[in-house]
Order: C-alpha cells, then sequence, then structure tokens
C-alpha cells in the first residue's frame, strides 16, 4: 500500500480562498516532500520539511508536519487559478534512498 | 541551465515490441530515477542509480523491465514484450545527492501507449 495518502482526492474552491490538503503516513520518515504536478506531465518540488521541523514557509505555502500523528498537511493561501494541479507529498524514510509518492490531490482552482 | 530531459515524449507500440526510453538528467546530477504513473495514480518507483553504486532495482514490476545509465549520465529504461498494463507515463527525476535528502528534478515524462 502507499506511503503516503493524500486527502482530499479532490478539491474545488474559489480564486482568492485557502487550500488545505493533508497526508497521513504510516512509517518513520526522515523528511517529507510536496510536489506539484500539471497535466499530468513532470512534477516540481515546493517545499520539504524535516523531521523535527514542525512548520515551514515558501512563499503562500505553509506546510506542517506532526510525527506524533504521522501527518503533514499543505496550505496555499490566496489561490490562483494558476495553481490548479495535483499536489502529491513523499516520504523518505529511514534506510531507504528513494522516496515514496501518495496518489495525490487534484486541485481545481476557478476564476 | 537545461533540466530533465526525456525521449521520446510520446510512444505508440504495439503488443509484444520492445521500447526503449531515454533520460538526460541535470548534469552533476548524481541520482537518477525512474517512476512510473498510471492514469489518475500517484508515481510508482521503479529503479534508482546513485553514483557508481548498484542501481536500487526493487521497484521493477517484472524482468521484462531493465534499465542501464552510462557514463553516469544518460539512462535508458528498456521494456521488452511490452503488454497494454505496461501503458503509463514514464517519469525520469535526477538529484544533486543522495536520494531522499534532496528535491527530486523531474523530466517531462515519456507517455507510452501499447496498442
Amino acid at each position: 500500500s502507499q506511503q503516503g495518502e493524500e486527502d482530499p482526492q479532490a478539491l474545488s474552491i474559489q480564486e482568492g480562498e485557502n487550500a488545505t490538503m493533508n497526508c497521513s503516513y504510516k512509517t518513520s520518515i526522515n523528511n517529507l516532500q510536496w510536489y506539484r504536478q500539471n497535466s499530468g506531465r513532470g512534477l516540481v518540488h515546493l517545499i520539504l520539511i524535516r523531521s523535527n521541523e514542525r512548520e515551514k514557509h515558501s512563499g503562500r505555502l505553509r506546510v506542517t508536519l506532526d510525527t506524533s500523528k504521522k501527518s503533514s498537511s499543505l496550505l496555499i493561501t490566496a489561490s490562483r487559478a494558476a495553481d490548479t494541479a495535483s499536489y502529491f507529498c513523499a516520504t523518505a524514510r529511514p534506510g531507504y534512498s528513494t522516496l515514496t509518492f501518495g496518489k495525490g490531490t487534484m486541485l481545481l482552482v476557478s476564476p | 541551465g537545461a533540466g530533465v530531459s526525456q525521449s521520446p515524449s510520446n510512444k505508440v507500440t504495439e503488443k509484444g515490441k520492445d521500447v526503449e526510453l531515454r533520460c538526460d538528467p541535470i548534469s552533476g546530477h548524481t541520482a537518477l530515477y525512474w517512476y512510473r504513473q498510471s492514469l489518475g495514480q500517484g508515481l510508482e518507483f521503479l529503479i534508482y542509480f546513485q553514483g557508481n553504486s548498484a542501481p536500487d532495482k526493487s521497484g521493477l514490476p517484472s524482468d521484462r523491465f531493465s534499465a542501464e545509465r552510462t557514463g553516469g549520465s544518460v539512462s535508458t529504461l528498456t521494456i521488452q514484450r511490452t503488454q497494454q498494463e505496461d501503458s503509463a507515463v514514464y517519469l525520469c527525476a535526477s538529484s544533486h545527492g543522495q536520494g531522499e535528502s534532496y528535491e527530486q528534478y523531474f523530466g517531462p515524462g515519456t507517455r507510452l501507449t501499447v496498442t
């Protein structure tokens, strides 16, 4: 089964609203990363949060990590139509050199 | 500088034929990954190369799949005797250092359709 599971599977909002996506995982991690994918093609790295960090910001993005609950959230503030994409969390587990991706949240931002 | 490039961007092949997919990583990146993404699904790890170490092939779904990386740079993913279930987007990524601590840079992918 997937290490990371995003919730919700799909999210539809209006421009200007905030979008929150959640990621849950099963095992201990070294770090957790969020990626964006447009039109089913290449992914773009958004942010990396390490296991000893609780919150991180990058522009309009805010990521939180709760290792006790094995969960992370990605908040996009003041969303724009250009934010329409699929968002994936990816976890890096101790002893593994690869990332494990969830199935993603599809975000639709309407003008 | 140039990002990760993949070729071809689209490939349609008949069931039973062999295909080769190419990935050119970012210059200087020591780690290279191949993933597969089926429609509406997440990324499925296939294989990982790190420097001159033996590749991690643990994600390859069958012995019809193989990959090599020549000179620590360009990589080729080969699928022999293609099946319809092989239809997917194949994504390549590279990173500066050893995998999980570094962000991965993805190519645009190759969309493979097996008819």
